[in-house]
């Protein structure tokens, strides 16, 4: 079955910068685009980021242009996502879920970001 | 881009139909049939239940249904059960390579 498992989330200090990263596995993963949604406690979803099947396209929100980075590594089956100049509007569960159809078909548990002093 | 608007609260009885309405532009619900609908319960994540405006992943009861006219998407649950009580929320994709969500609804079951 597909499995989406995202990792780093933990505390950090504003500025500060953080690497998630998301395994996936139960499916051929070189084939799909990969999101990551995020949730801040107690609201609701925004879409973050989006890296298709090559590298060549990625797209970000623009609160996070210039700022995040998304990467894959289809010998891993692993995507990250470099988040520098990190702010409090930044706190958030991070999940990672697999492209269809312009939807986010399946999704990871999250990983929580949370940036306090 | 801003969000989608949601109604933040629905309910019905037991047995009922609800629909959920979502309302967007025509950069975004109106212009592409790239609408999803998402359950998420609390402390988990969230559920695709309808993509593409109308289809059903497999696995997701038909009483689950969406529609889609001019700038506004709406979900409806038939035959209400206990378990359909949890967050909706609404997506499309909004050109310009970008998604936008509804702020949600949080939908009751009296």
């Amino acid at each position: 079955q597909v499995q989406l498992v995202e990792s780093g989330g933990g505390v950090v200090q504003p500025g500060g910068s953080l690497r998630l990263s998301c395994a996936a596995s139960g499916f051929a993963f070189p084939y799909y685009g990969i999101h990551w949604v995020r949730q801040a406690p107690g609201k609701g979803l925004e879409w973050v980021s989006y890296i298709h099947v090559d590298e060549n396209n990625k797209y970000y929100t623009t609160s996070v242009k210039g700022r995040f980075s998304i990467s894959r590594d289809n010998s891993k089956n692993t995507v990250f996502l470099q988040m520098n100049s990190l702010g409090a509007e930044d706190t958030a569960v991070y999940y990672c879920t697999k492209d269809h159809h312009w939807s986010f078909e399946d999704w990871g548990q999250g990983t929580l970001v949370t940036v306090s002093s | 881009q801003s969000a989608l608007t949601q109604p933040p609260s629905a309910s019905g009885s037991p047995g009922q139909s609800v629909t959920i309405s979502c309302t967007g532009t025509s950069s975004d619900i109106g212009g592409y049939n790239h609408v999803s609908w998402y359950q998420q319960h609390p402390g988990k994540a969230p559920k695709l239940m309808i993509y593409e405006v109308t289809e059903r992943p497999s696995g997701v009861p038909d009483r689950f249904s969406g529609f889609k006219s001019g700038n506004t998407a709406s979900l409806t649950v038939s035959g209400l059960q206990a378990e359909d009580e949890a967050d909706y929320f609404c997506c499309s994709f909004g050109g310009r390579d970008n998604w936008v969500f509804g702020g949600g609804t949080k939908l009751t079951v009296l």
